[in-house]
Order: C-alpha cells, then sequence, then structure tokens
C-alpha cells in the first residue's frame, strides 16, 4: 500500500511570509498528487493536483507544488502568506486507477499577522 | 443545491440505535466515496462507488453498511455502532477520469 508523509503537523508563519509544506510518498509506480485544503467546519478543498504532466503544478489562492521523482517528494509552496491561508493542508496519492486514495495526517497552517 | 451536500450535519447516536448518512451531489460525477476523519489520523478511505457498483471496501466493519441507488446519492447506514467510530464522515464525489475528488462539509457522529 502506498503512504504519505507530511512532515510538521504544525507550521506557523508571519503574513506576507513564504509557506513551505512538506509531503514525501512512497509508490513503487508513477503517482497521482494532491493537496486539499480543509477549512473549520467545512470538507476538504482540492488545491491542485499532479497527473504526470509538468513537475511544477499550479494551483488555487497563489499555491503550487513541486513533483521531485528523486525526492519522492510533492512539496506545497506559497510566495506570501496571507491570514485567509490559516486552515489544515492535506496531501494525498492515488493509484493509476482513481481507487485508492491515500491521505498524509495534515499540517495545520497558522499565519501571525 | 450545488456541490456536495450531507446530511445530517451532526449526529449523536447511541449504541445500539440504527441511523443512516445521506450524501447527495449535483456535479454530474460517476464516482463516489465515504472517509472516515478522526483527529489525528489520516482521512481513512471506507467504500468507493464507481457507476453505482461498489468497488472498493477497505476492511470496513460490517456495522456500517453503504448503499448507492444512483449516481447521484450515497448512503451510509449505521447499526450497533462503537464509541470509536465517532468521527467526521465525509462523502465526495469525482469524475472517474480526472481524479479530482470534491467533498461534501461532512456529518460529525457522536456514538455515546
Amino acid at each position: 500500500a502506498q503512504s504519505v508523509t507530511q512532515l510538521g503537523s504544525h507550521v506557523s508563519v508571519s503574513e506576507g511570509a513564504l509557506v513551505l509544506l512538506r509531503c514525501n510518498y512512497s509508490s513503487s509506480v508513477p503517482p497521482y498528487l494532491f493537496w486539499y485544503v480543509q477549512y473549520p467546519n467545512q470538507g476538504l478543498q482540492l488545491l491542485l493536483k499532479y497527473t504526470s504532466a509538468a513537475t511544477l503544478v499550479k494551483g488555487i489562492n497563489g499555491f503550487e507544488a513541486e513533483f521531485k521523482k528523486s525526492e519522492t517528494s510533492f512539496h506545497l509552496t506559497k510566495p506570501s502568506a496571507h491570514m485567509s491561508d490559516a486552515a489544515e493542508y492535506f496531501c494525498a496519492v492515488s493509484d493509476s486507477g482513481g481507487n485508492q486514495f491515500y491521505f498524509g495526517t495534515g499540517t495545520s497552517l497558522t499565519v501571525i499577522p | 443545491e450545488t456541490g456536495v451536500t450531507q446530511t445530517p450535519r451532526h449526529l449523536v447516536m447511541g449504541m445500539t440505535n440504527k441511523k443512516s448518512l445521506k450524501c447527495e451531489q449535483h456535479l454530474g460525477h460517476n464516482a463516489m466515496y465515504w472517509y472516515k476523519q478522526s483527529a489525528k489520523k489520516p482521512l481513512e478511505l471506507m467504500f468507493v462507488y464507481n457507476f453505482k457498483e461498489q468497488t472498493e471496501n477497505n476492511s470496513v466493519p460490517s456495522r456500517f453498511s453503504p448503499e448507492c441507488p444512483n449516481s447521484s446519492h450515497l448512503f451510509l447506514h449505521l447499526h450497533t455502532l462503537q464509541p470509536e467510530d465517532s468521527a467526521l464522515y465525509l462523502c465526495a464525489s469525482s469524475q472517474r477520469q480526472t481524479y479530482e475528488q470534491y467533498f461534501g462539509p461532512g456529518t460529525r457522529l457522536t456514538v455515546t
């Protein structure tokens, strides 16, 4: 089975600072990779996905992620944090059939004014 | 209604009760999913339905029984649950070829 590791269950950044959320996956075959965001009392919302096209993926709200096969990583970044970015972020991987999805334990992002 | 809706949003039930969670998607998708979200744990995929057919059951106890009468509706029937089943239950849908899942807001279940 595949697995996803998110380093750092809590990350704090100052408003305007760089956001970096880390995700590593284990997969023996080319994976499909995703980042989701969850605001309080809401479901998950897709930020971006990687499906074997360009390794640098741009998503909504100014976020982007880079697929690095050699490092089995898919870290999420945003150049300048905004207060509205405070939320829980989840990295996920899927098999090529789309029948199984594996999520990380999530990273809670706090943005300090 | 738009997107994925779930009812009820909150549910408290005793261990001997029978209840059902409902999910409806208004996106024209052909796949639907049930997830369990517990604190400090990864989301756990419970069931997958493609074109109304169940394709995955990830070793979920039989006290959870899914039903998918059509591609827009998904139910999770609950009976004789345990306190450790208390969690947020999320429904999602997708168009199979895109792998993009759209989630509902979830049902917060508490088993007493």
